[in-house]
């Protein structure tokens, strides 16, 4: 069954960049049929989508963060990573690597539902 | 972006009870929402897909109906282990959103 593993340092100063990695392992991230993303939480606004990313390298941010984050594809360490740079305390978050499904239709790919999520990590930022 | 209101955001149910669940959407999404459950300190779990298919290993007296704007999800004769939030999400168009999820606790 497939597995996910999030990574990354867990205190986070003020400005910096926050880093993250996801291993997908029991699996291939080279799927047709699916999507790689990256989600968060947060007591204060609940879970949120972040960006997702196909293993061609497309991807898809979201508008309240695109100007801060980058989502890139490791095929060959079957992996995919996060980062998000100027990071503030709003940044403090559980974050979640998932596997969404990728559904073609008329306008185009489609992702949709998570069906796969990592145990998440929890990053604080801090000085 | 769509936005997702469920109510309530929290109930209080007892073991064998029925609670439904409802999710708003913002604008029509058709059925292109999803269920998941999420127990304390533990990562989400697909429940329910395209607005009323159960997902596999989810037990049955799980079921989700809707289209449009309105959803509901149900879970008959709640068991110990359905004691958990559940959030509401939709895949129609990007940005995906959730709902802000409801607490079924213990009565």
């Amino acid at each position: 069954q497939l597995q996910l593993q999030e990574s990354g340092p867990g205190l986070v100063k003020p400005s910096e960049t926050l880093s993250l990695t996801c291993a997908v392992s029991s699996g291939s991230i080279r799927s047709n049929n699916h999507y790689w993303a990256w989600l968060r939480q947060t007591p204060g606004k609940g879970l949120e989508w972040i960006a997702s990313t196909y293993y061609t390298g497309s991807t898809y941010y979201s508008p309240s963060l695109q100007s801060r984050i980058t989502v890139s594809v490791d095929t060959s360490k079957n992996q995919f990573s996060l980062t998000l740079t100027s990071v503030t305390a709003a940044d403090t978050a559980f974050y979640y690597c998932a596997r969404g499904l990728r559904v073609v239709v008329s306008r185009g790919p489609k992702n949709t539902w998570f069906d796969t999520w990592g145990h998440g990590t929890l990053v604080t930022v801090s000085s | 972006a769509i936005q997702l209101t469920q109510s309530p955001s929290s109930l209080s149910a007892s073991v064998g009870d029925s609670v439904t669940i409802t999710c708003r959407a913002s604008q029509g999404v058709t059925s292109d929402l999803a269920w998941y459950q999420q127990r304390p300190g533990k990562r989400p779990e697909l429940l329910i897909y395209e607005a009323s298919s159960v997902a596999s290993g989810v037990p049955s007296r799980f079921s989700g109906s809707g289209s449009g704007t309105d959803f509901t999800l149900t879970i008959h004769s709640l068991q110990p282990e359905d004691f958990a939030t559940y959030y509401c999400q939709h895949f129609n168009s990007f940005p995906l959103t959730f709902g802000g999820g409801t607490k079924v606790e213990i009565k």
